[in-house]
C-alpha cells in the first residue's frame, strides 16, 4: 500500500543552521507530495506541495523537490529560526484517492 | 471565515460510554475528512464526504464508529462503547475545487481520553 517514511526525530539545531528532514514514499500511482507543519498548540498547516516529478515546492524559506527516481521529497531550509520549532509531517495523496497518507512526523527544536 | 472548527477541543470519558464530535468545515468546502492521530504518529485517514455522501471509509473505522454529514455542511463523528484504545486526537479537514481538491485545511482537533 501507499506509505511515507520520515527521518526519525527529534531533531535539535542551533539558530541559522541548515536543515534537512528526509522523506521517502511508496505509492501505486503518481502521488502529489506535501509537507505539513504543526506548531505547538495549533492545527496542521500546509507548508508546501509538489504535484509532479521535478516540481519544487517552496514557502517561508523551506523547499522540497519531488524526486521520482529516488521516491523522495526531502525538506530543506538554509537558515532555521527559533520560530521554526514544530512537528513536520510529510504526506502524499494518490490521484483518484482523496485521503492523505502521512509519515510519523519529525519534531524539530531550534535553540537560540 | 476563521477556518475549520471542531467541538469539543477535549473530551474525557469512561470506557463504554458513547461520544460525539462535531466539525464545521470552511464555508463552501464540499469535501470533509476525518483523521485520527495517536501520540507520536502521523494522522491516519478514517473517512471522507463529498457534500452529504460518505465516499470512503478506512478499515480503521470499526462498526463502533459512525460519521454523518446530513446537509453537506457540518459533520459528526460518533464512537459507541468507547475503549481505551480509542484515546487519540481526532482531526477534521476540508477542501474545495477552488483551492485544489488535494489541499486539505485542518481543524485544531478533538483530544479524546478514555479512562
Amino acid at each position: 500500500g501507499d506509505s511515507v517514511t520520515q527521518m526519525e526525530g527529534p531533531v535539535t539545531l542551533s539558530e541559522e543552521a541548515f536543515l534537512t528532514i528526509n522523506c521517502t514514499y511508496t505509492a501505486t500511482g503518481y502521488p502529489s507530495l506535501f509537507w505539513y507543519v504543526q506548531y505547538p498548540g495549533e492545527g496542521l498547516q500546509l507548508l508546501l506541495k509538489a504535484t509532479k516529478a521535478d516540481d519544487k515546492g517552496s514557502n517561508k524559506g523551506f523547499e522540497a523537490t519531488y524526486r521520482k527516481e529516488t521516491t523522495s521529497f526531502h525538506l530543506e531550509k538554509g537558515s532555521v529560526q527559533v520560530s521554526d520549532s514544530a512537528v513536520y509531517f510529510c504526506a502524499l495523496s494518490v490521484r483518484g484517492a482523496q485521503k492523505l497518507v502521512f509519515g510519523q512526523g519529525t519534531r524539530l527544536t531550534i535553540n537560540p | 471565515d476563521t477556518g475549520v472548527s471542531q467541538d469539543p477541543r477535549h473530551k474525557i470519558t469512561k470506557r463504554g460510554q458513547n461520544v460525539t464530535f462535531r466539525c464545521d468545515p470552511i464555508s463552501e468546502h464540499n469535501r470533509l475528512y476525518w483523521y485520527r492521530q495517536t501520540l507520536g504518529q502521523g494522522p491516519e485517514f478514517l473517512t471522507y464526504f463529498q457534500n452529504e455522501a460518505q465516499l470512503e471509509k478506512s478499515r480503521l473505522l470499526s462498526d463502533r464508529f459512525s460519521a454523518e454529514r446530513p446537509k453537506g455542511s457540518f459533520s459528526t463523528l460518533e464512537i459507541q462503547r468507547t475503549e481505551q484504545g480509542d484515546s487519540a486526537m481526532y482531526l477534521c479537514a476540508s477542501s474545495s475545487p477552488a483551492s485544489g481538491l488535494d489541499e486539505q485545511f485542518f481543524g485544531p482537533g478533538t483530544r479524546l481520553t478514555v479512562l
